[in-house]
């Protein structure tokens, strides 16, 4: 494997599951962010992980949880959703956090809740 | 506040014109840009980049310009090929790590 992936690809889920996306970069990168993407609205920055270190977290509610074991992994734990919550969530990777920098994403994963 | 923001949220074009994608930025200390092209199903790519300091930048069938005065940046993309049909997003990174986006243009090549 090679880039960013993310797993799963589509998740449904109701309001009181609790479900688990994840992300792995092989690029060797030392930062990772996790995104909000919605129809017909920017990309949502949602949190930033620095050498496994969180440095943002952009007013999220509590109900979306990251957790960055290693450089390469990164999970958002996902408990009690509300439908508005349905969304792509993307994962992406750079070098580091400054520019210049691109940052590399993964295919995302579709989340619908019902 | 910050905002990037697109002019056209579709293009549509003609196979092997030249497309022009635009887009506004608000902040001026912004120093570096990246234009992204996402395709159905796949996330965000980087396609090229430009540092506020150039006003050019060429990669190869794209040409990013920048222009500060307006704080105004486009992509142009010669003889547009239908595997050019995506969603572009214009990006600004006004210091530091965050990257603001804008909401995307979508661009239909006809064939």
């Amino acid at each position: 494997e090679t880039g960013v992936t993310q797993t799963p690809r589509h998740l449904v889920m109701g309001m009181t599951n609790k479900k688990s996306l994840k992300c792995e970069q092989h690029l060797g990168h030392n930062a990772m962010y996790w995104y909000k993407q919605s129809a017909k609205k920017p990309l949502e920055l949602m949190f930033v992980y620095n050498f496994k270190e969180q440095t943002e977290n952009n007013s999220v509610p509590s109900r979306f949880s990251p957790e960055c074991p290693n450089s390469s992994h990164l999970f958002l734990h996902l408990h009690t959703l509300q439908p508005e919550d349905s969304a792509l969530y993307l994962c992406a990777s750079s070098q580091d956090l400054g520019a210049p920098t691109e940052q590399y994403f993964g295919p995302g994963t579709r989340l619908t809740v019902t | 506040g910050e905002s990037v923001g697109l002019h056209l949220p579709t293009l549509s074009v003609q196979e092997g014109d030249n497309s022009i994608i635009n887009c506004a930025y608000s902040n001026s200390a912004s120093d570096y840009f990246i234009w992204y092209k996402q395709e159905s199903g796949k996330g965000p790519q980087f396609i090229i980049d430009i540092r506020s300091n150039m006003d050019k930048r060429q990669g190869q069938r794209v040409t990013v310009l920048l222009n500060k005065t307006v704080k105004h940046l486009s992509l142009q993309i010669a003889a547009t090929q239908p595997g050019d049909s995506a969603v572009y997003f214009c990006a600004e990174k006004p210091g530091g790590f965050k990257t603001i986006f804008g909401a995307g243009t979508r661009l239909f090549v006809k064939a």
